[in-house]
């Protein structure tokens, strides 16, 4: 079975800071990572994914993300917040082998940016 | 949201009616699928379609029903039998994407439809 964790659900940062927003995740062999983002009463927005490769994925709006397979981790990075990101986002995941196209979301966690 | 259709955006339902969300693309992606969204709980699969004519369940079928006649269209009916029926629903598509040796299929969301049982 595969599951994701988004330990945080509200996240809080100033304007023009950098802000991360945590996702771990558990699938058996490789996975495809994914985030989501969800502006009130809308539907969810690709922002970016992880395929292979390169393990910082740069993605919509600035976002960008880290692969980190040791800690099985997908942290949603951005070097600098704005207040319309204020929003709330989804991790995803897939694994890679399998014929099964599901993907398994996080509860999602609110950010908030202060202006 | 763009090339995914919902319909309608609010949906109001009495105690013990069916009723069928609309859902459709014309992104020409050959799978579909129907999520339900309940605040604190992220997203939950009731059923998907990789094809037409054929669909299979998710984790939260019971009470739930689909089909899928046409390729770009993949109604859900929520019936009688779903206990707590208000949530907010979400209709996504795929096709494979053209990566060489990886095929992550990316899902692309509807702006969803919002069911309120009165």
């Amino acid at each position: 079975a595969q599951s994701v964790a988004q330990p945080e659900d509200q996240v809080n940062v100033a304007e023009g800071n950098p802000l991360t927003v945590k996702c771990t995740y558990s699938v058996s062999g490789n996975p495809y990572l994914f985030w989501y983002v969800q502006y009130p009463n809308r539907g969810l927005q690709f922002l970016l994914k992880y395929i292979t490769g390169d393990n910082l994925v740069k993605g919509s709006y600035g976002f960008e993300a880290e692969f980190n397979k040791s800690q099985t981790s997908f942290h949603l990075k951005k070097p600098s917040a704005l207040v319309s990101d204020s929003a709330l986002y989804f991790c995803a995941v897939r694994a890679v082998s399998g014929s099964a196209r599901q993907l398994t979301f996080g509860s999602g966690t609110q950010l908030t940016v202060l202006p | 949201d763009g090339g995914i259709t919902q319909s309608p955006k609010y949906l109001f339902r009495k105690e013990g009616q069916n009723v069928t969300l609309s859902c459709e693309q014309n992104l020409n992606h050959d799978a579909m699928y129907w999520y339900r969204q309940d605040p604190g709980q992220g997203l939950r699969l009731i059923y998907y379609s990789q094809i037409v004519n054929d669909f299979q369940k998710g984790d939260i079928a019971e009470g739930y029903s689909v089909s899928r006649e046409k390729k770009e269209s993949f109604p859900l009916t929520v019936t009688s039998a779903q206990k707590n029926p208000t949530a907010f629903y979400l209709c996504a598509s795929s096709t494979r994407d053209r990566t060489p040796l990886r095929r992550t299929d990316t899902q692309y969301f509807g702006p969803g439809t919002r069911l309120t049982v009165l």
